[in-house]
């Protein structure tokens, strides 16, 4: 089964605002994450990924934050623009990247104008 | 950044008819690449495992005389859906790994999906 979860499945913000999307993972020999988008009718794009070594880790626009603690995993977008809009997966993966990605059931972000 | 295409990116069969997708790395080598299904609305489910020059291997619950894959070179793997039904309708991604990164990153990357509608 699934060792990935997503506590929201529907996110609508508006734009301009922050986005957070939180992922919460089973696993706890999981050692790397990876957050995905996907837009609608295309195959995954890598947003940002992290080590379980890092608690945090900055993008362009983005940041990823990990707590190994409570198995939690989130995902933030600054200023959300509307082609932010679209589904967010979180995935787990072990043996640093070599195992095979586990999805979780993804949140899908609505960003109004 | 690294690509992977697919092709068909959709196609309509009728029932009982096989199809082919192809998964396509451009400009590295994978001799690993993955194949997905994905339902509407729902997350990626793991399929199988290709590996080059060998047997993939298939997830459970995943019937391999079904989905049949072929990984033949570095560069390409095939996923044909055997008699397919109705109910085989989904899309379906391949994803792949660029061997030469191997040591420095876990990242996959996707191919644009195929859609299969079986009628």
């Amino acid at each position: 089964g699934e060792s990935v979860g997503l506590h929201l499945p529907t996110l609508s913000v508006q734009e301009g605002d922050n986005s957070i999307i939180n992922c919460a993972y089973s696993n706890s020999a999981s050692d790397y994450f990876i957050w995905y988008k996907q837009e609608s009718g295309k195959g995954p794009q890598f947003i940002i990924d992290i080590r379980s070594n890092m608690d945090k880790r900055q993008g362009q626009r983005v940041t990823v934050l990990l707590n190994k603690t409570v198995k939690h995993l989130s995902l933030q977008i600054a200023a959300t623009q509307p082609g932010d809009s679209a589904v967010y997966f979180c995935a787990e993966n072990m043996n640093s990247g070599y195992s095979t990605l586990t999805f979780g059931k993804g949140t899908m972000l609505l960003v109004s104008p | 950044g690294a690509v992977v295409s697919q092709h068909p990116s959709w196609v309509i069969c009728k029932s009982g008819t096989s199809v082919k997708i192809e998964c396509r790395s451009l400009d590295f080598q994978a001799t690993t690449m993955f194949w997905y299904r994905q339902f509407p609305k729902q997350s990626l489910m793991l399929m199988a495992t290709s590996n080059e020059g060998s047997k993939a291997t298939y997830e459970q619950g995943v019937e391999k005389d079904k989905f049949l894959i072929n990984h033949a070179s570095l560069t390409l793997s095939t996923l044909t859906v055997t008699s397919a039904h109705p109910e085989d309708s989904s899309f379906y991604i391949c994803s792949a790994r660029d061997v030469r990164r191997a040591r420095d990153t876990g990242e996959l990357f996707f191919g644009e999906g195929s859609r299969l509608t079986v009628l």
